[in-house]
C-alpha cells in the first residue's frame, strides 16, 4: 500500500514568509507525528496527533510554528514568519495505535525548507 | 529525560566483514528501542526494534541488536556487511511509560568497501 508522502518535496522561501507543508499519513493509521532534522543531526520532535487533537505539541520550538490535523488524516505544519534558522528537512510518520504498543512509527521522504 | 548517543561519526567496513553501529541510551522508566536507516534523498526506514524479551532482535535486511540493559546499550549488528548497506544510522528511544515520542541519536554513517 501507500506511504506516507509530503507535499512539497522541496520549498524555498524568502525570510518573514509563511509556508505550510503538507503530510498524508497511511491510511487508517490514527497517529501523526512532525519531526525536524537539521543537518548532521538526527530528527527532533516537533509535534504528535492521536486523531484530531495535538496529544503532545512540547517540541515546537515557538508560536511560529503550528500543526492541524482537522479530519484526523492529512496534517498541515504551518511556519508564520519564516527564518533563516528554520531551514531543514521536516518528516512526517504515521503508526497504526500507539496506545496499544510499542508500533514503529512509517516516516516520509520529508520536506526540504530553505529559507533565504 | 531522553536521550541517545551514537558515538560514532562514521564506521568503515570491509565487504563481508562483520559490522557493529553502537548506540547508548538514557530513559527514566523502561525503553522500547529501534534502528531506522536512511538512504540519500530518501526517508527513514524502519529497521528493527527491542520491546520485551529476547534482547537480540532480528529485523530487515539481515540486521540484529542486542539489548543490554546494565551496558544500557543497543548495538546494531550484521554478520556479513554488503556495499548496500552504506546509509546513514539512527538508533532512537522511547520511553515506555512517557507517550509516543522518539529521541533520536545523530546518527552513524556506515561504509561499507568492496
Amino acid at each position: 500500500g501507500a506511504g506516507v508522502s509530503q507535499t512539497p518535496s522541496n520549498k524555498v522561501t524568502e525570510k518573514g514568509k509563511y509556508v505550510e507543508l503538507r503530510c498524508d499519513p497511511i491510511s487508517g493509521h490514527t497517529a501523526l507525528y512532525w519531526y525536524r532534522q537539521s543537518l548532521g543531526q538526527g530528527p527532533e520532535f516537533l509535534i504528535y496527533f492521536q486523531g484530531t487533537g495535538a496529544a503532545d505539541d512540547s517540541g515546537l520550538p515557538n508560536d511560529r510554528f503550528f500543526a492541524v490535523r482537522p479530519e484526523g488524516s492529512v496534517s498541515t505544519l504551518k511556519i508564520q514568519r519564516t527564518e533563516r534558522g528554520d531551514s531543514a528537512v521536516y518528516l512526517c510518520a504515521s503508526s497504526p495505535r500507539p496506545l496499544r504498543g510499542p508500533d514503529e512509527q512509517f516516516f516520509g521522504p520529508g520536506t526540504r525548507l530553505t529559507v533565504l | 529525560a531522553q536521550s541517545v548517543a551514537q558515538p560514532e561519526d562514521q564506521v568503515n567496513v570491509a565487504e563481508g566483514n562483520p559490522l557493529t553501529v553502537k548506540c547508548t541510551y538514557s530513559v527514566s522508566g523502561n525503553p522500547y528501542l529501534f534502528w531506522y536507516v536512511q538512504y540519500p534523498n530518501r526517508g527513514l526506514q524502519f529497521l528493527l526494534k527491542y520491546i520485551t524479551g529476547d534482547n537480540l532482535v532480528k529485523g530487515s535486511y539481515g540486521f540484529e541488536a542486542e539489548f543490554n540493559k546494565s551496558q544500557t546499550s543497543f548495538h546494531l549488528k550484521k554478520p556479513s556487511a554488503l556495499v548496500s548497506d552504506s546509509a546513514l544510522y539512527f538508533c532512537a528511544v522511547r520511553d515506555m511509560e512517557y507517550g509516543n515520542k522518539l529521541v533520536f541519536g545523530a546518527g552513524t554513517i556506515l561504509r561499507v568497501k568492496s
